[in-house]
């Protein structure tokens, strides 16, 4: 079935540091892919999303390219701030006429220190 | 514009007992889905509903039930609550357009603690 693995945290980084959070998927065709960001005491914010192959999504500094032939969705920041801060998830889209499910990676958590 | 609201927003139950927790998604968005964050096993998917239908299901007992309203609010249940669903349980809304790219606009949560 469709899975999601990402880099295991927590990610420890100095404010203005660069950011990547790794993400790799295995699914079947061509899903959506997604990177949500969780607050504490929050729900789920998305962050941004690519649906098909070598699309890049960006929001916020954040960036990530749908990278079909190494099956990755790499989270990208150039300078981190402590605001930051937070769980970030990378998600895959269910298959065309599925409905809208979401396939989620274990989360990363970010900590950004002043 | 309101975003998707869930109650309660925290809970305690003991064993055996069953919950039912609220969702009211964004106005014309008409699909709602369920999930459940826990340390262990991360975010898992529930259920989804669209036009008071359930279109798909996750690998949870019959236990985990839900509905859908004709104003597209859900419900979903737990009966003979286990230590282990102990919980926050996420409610997320969506339009309906190409599916699988569809945006969720998630809630904040309800967390249920079963003792």
């Amino acid at each position: 079935g469709d899975s999601v693995t990402q880099m295991e945290g927590p990610v420890t980084l100095s404010e203005e540091a660069f950011l990547t959070i790794n993400c790799t998927y295995t699914a079947t065709g061509y899903p959506s892919l997604f990177w949500y960001v969780q607050y504490p005491g929050e729900g789920l914010q998305l962050l941004l999303k690519a649906t098909k192959a070598d699309d890049k999504g960006s929001n916020k500094g954040f960036e990530a390219t749908y990278r079909k032939e190494t099956t990755s969705f790499h989270l990208e920041k150039g300078s981190v701030q402590v605001s930051d801060s937070a769980v970030y998830f990378c998600a895959l889209g269910s298959p065309n006429n599925a409905g809208n499910m979401l396939t989620f990676g274990g989360g990363t958590r970010l900590m950004v220190k002043p | 514009k309101a975003g998707v609201t869930q109650t309660p927003r925290y809970l305690i139950k003991t064993r055996g007992q069953q919950v039912t927790l609220s969702c009211s998604p964004i106005s014309g968005h008409r699909s709602v889905s369920w999930y459940q964050q826990t340390p262990g096993q991360g975010l898992q998917f529930l259920f989804e509903y669209f036009s008071e239908t359930q279109r798909n299901k996750g690998n949870f007992p019959g236990r985990f039930s839900g509905r859908q309203f004709s104003n597209s609010r859900s419900e979903m249940n737990v009966s003979t609550l286990e230590l282990g669903d102990s919980a926050l349980y996420l409610c997320a809304s969506s339009r309906d357009g190409p599916s699988g790219a569809n945006v969720l606009t998630f809630g904040a949560g309800s967390r249920l603690t079963v003792l």
